[in-house]
């Protein structure tokens, strides 16, 4: 089974309006954590956000937030007063406890397009 | 400055031969990890590691290895029993699974088989 699910086929938002990109997971652990990368066409790996298991509020940073509902395993990013710079594919991942180790799993990710 | 770098940024190799692609961090994270990233796909596991002298296979990881010598460094050998290596490669750092940080990631290198 897919540890990171994301289903959403391409994404459009208009400029200076929010989006909701959406992400659930699986897992069994009690902790874990949650976070949300940002992938521009450049390539690079840029960090947006993070959320663990054991957080009682939604994590924010700056026009991002995640809503965390830990009952239905869905993490989703909400990203506010979308910019042109947000076209970009967005990854959801899950870093657990394996053993000894944490491994840190990637979903499918999301493309988001922001239309002038 | 503190980061990882992985090098080379392109990579062509001939079927049939064995290619290293290098990842090293200066951040003293304990987990490192590998990532192959085909177009428009997303990141696929390939190995882990938490601590020097032990790894973990991804959920790919057939067709390459790992070793750990140092804390810093966690090079990936593409060998020849990977039948299709043209991918992107990204290498990652992390803090300790006590601690639940973000994941540094380095640049990443572009193999393609020619």
């Amino acid at each position: 089974a897919q540890k990171i699910t994301q289903t959403q086929p391409g994404m459009f938002v208009q400029e200076k309006e929010a989006v909701t990109l959406d992400c659930t997971y699986d897992t069994s652990d009690p902790s874990y954590g949650l976070f949300w990368y940002k992938q521009p066409s450049s390539g690079e790996m840029i960090f947006l956000i993070y959320q663990g298991s054991y957080d009682q509020q939604n994590a924010t940073e700056g026009r991002y937030s995640l809503n965390f509902q830990k009952a239905r395993k869905s993490a989703n990013l909400v990203i506010s007063a979308s910019q042109l710079g947000d076209s970009a594919m967005y990854f959801c991942a899950m870093r657990e406890v394996n053993g000894a180790n944490s491994k840190l799993t990637f979903g499918k990710g999301i493309t988001l397009s922001v239309r002038p | 400055d503190g980061g990882i770098t992985q090098s080379p940024k392109y990579l062509f190799r001939k079927e049939g031969q064995n290619v290293t692609l290098s990842c090293e961090q200066n951040l003293n994270h304990d987990a490192m990890y590998w990532y192959r990233q085909d177009p428009g796909q997303g990141l696929r596991l390939i190995y882990y590691s938490q601590i020097v002298n032990d790894f973990q296979k991804g959920d790919i990881a057939e067709g390459y290895s790992v070793s750990r010598e140092k804390k810093e460094s966690f090079p990936l050998t593409v060998t020849s029993a990977q039948k299709n290596p043209t991918a992107f490669y990204l290498c990652a750092s992390a803090s300790g699974a006590a601690r639940w940080g973000e994941a540094f990631f380095g640049q990443g290198t572009r193999l393609t088989v020619v």
